[in-house]
C-alpha cells in the first residue's frame, strides 16, 4: 500500500463547475494535510493545509479532513480555466515529524 | 527577498559521470528536504535533512549522496550508480520550530543524463 495515494486522472470539469481531488494516507498518526497546486514545468506551489477533522474553507477552495477514514479531500467551487493544473496531496507522516510524503497527483482540466 | 535558490536550473551530464544540484535557503527554516519528479508523477523523497550535519534517507536515496554543514545549504549530489538521474530535482525547506507548518520549494533543476 502507498504512503499517499490520488487518482492520477485526469479528471475534467466544466468551467463554474466544483471539482472534487481526493487523497488517501497509511500513516494513521499523520498530523498535517498540505494541497499543493502544480502547473506544467513550474514548482509546487501550497493551496491549503488542514490539520483538524472536517471542513477548511479558503476562497473558492474548501479542503476537508477525515483521520478516522485517513482521507483528505479538496473541492474547487467555481472552477476556472486556470484551476488546470495537477494537484499534490502530502502528508506529514506520524512516524517522523519532519517526513513529507507525496501522493502521485490529480491532473485537472477546466473545459470552456 | 526570503526564498530557496536552486541552481542551475538545467543541467546536462554524460552517463557515468557524478552531478552536483545546489540548494540555498534563506528563510532560517530548519528542514530541507530534496524530491525527485518523473514526468506525469508525484514528487518523490530522496533525502531530508532536520539539523546541521544530520539527514535521513526518503524512500528513493540510492544513487544519491547529500550534505548539510551549514543551515542554509544543501547540495544533492546525483553519482552514478543512480540507474535513471533524468528528472526534474526540488528542493523544499519547512520552519521546524512552527508545528504544522508547509513546504517551500525552490524552482526546481531539470537534469538531463544522455
Amino acid at each position: 500500500q502507498k504512503e499517499v495515494e490520488q487518482n492520477s486522472g485526469p479528471l475534467s470539469v466544466p468551467e463554474g463547475a466544483i471539482a472534487s481531488l481526493n487523497c488517501t494516507y497509511s500513516d494513521r498518526g499523520s498530523q498535517s494535510f498540505f494541497w499543493y497546486r502544480q502547473y506544467s514545468g513550474k514548482s509546487p506551489e501550497l493551496i491549503m493545509s488542514i490539520y483538524s477533522n472536517g471542513d477548511k474553507e479558503d476562497g473558492r477552495f474548501t479542503a476537508q479532513l477525515n483521520k478516522a477514514s485517513q482521507y483528505v479531500s479538496l473541492l474547487i467551487r467555481d472552477s476556472q480555466p486556470s484551476d488546470s493544473a495537477t494537484y499534490l496531496c502530502a502528508v506529514n507522516m506520524g512516524s517522523s515529524a519532519s517526513k513529507i510524503i507525496f501522493g502521485s497527483g490529480t491532473r485537472l482540466s477546466i473545459r470552456p | 527577498d526570503g526564498g530557496i535558490t536552486q541552481s542551475p536550473k538545467y543541467l546536462f551530464r554524460k552517463e557515468g559521470q557524478n552531478v552536483t544540484l545546489s540548494c540555498e535557503q534563506n528563510l532560517n527554516h530548519d528542514a530541507m528536504y530534496w524530491y525527485r519528479q518523473d514526468p506525469g508523477q508525484g514528487l518523490r523523497l530522496i533525502y531530508y535533512s532536520q539539523i546541521v550535519n544530520d539527514f535521513q534517507k526518503g524512500d528513493i536515496a540510492e544513487g544519491y549522496s547529500v550534505s548539510r554543514e551549514k543551515k542554509e545549504s544543501f547540495p544533492l549530489t546525483v553519482t552514478s550508480a543512480q540507474k535513471n538521474p533524468t528528472a526534474f530535482y526540488l528542493c523544499a525547506s519547512k520552519e521546524l520550530t512552527v508545528n504544522n507548518s508547509p513546504l517551500h520549494f525552490g524552482n526546481g533543476t531539470r537534469l538531463t543524463v544522455t
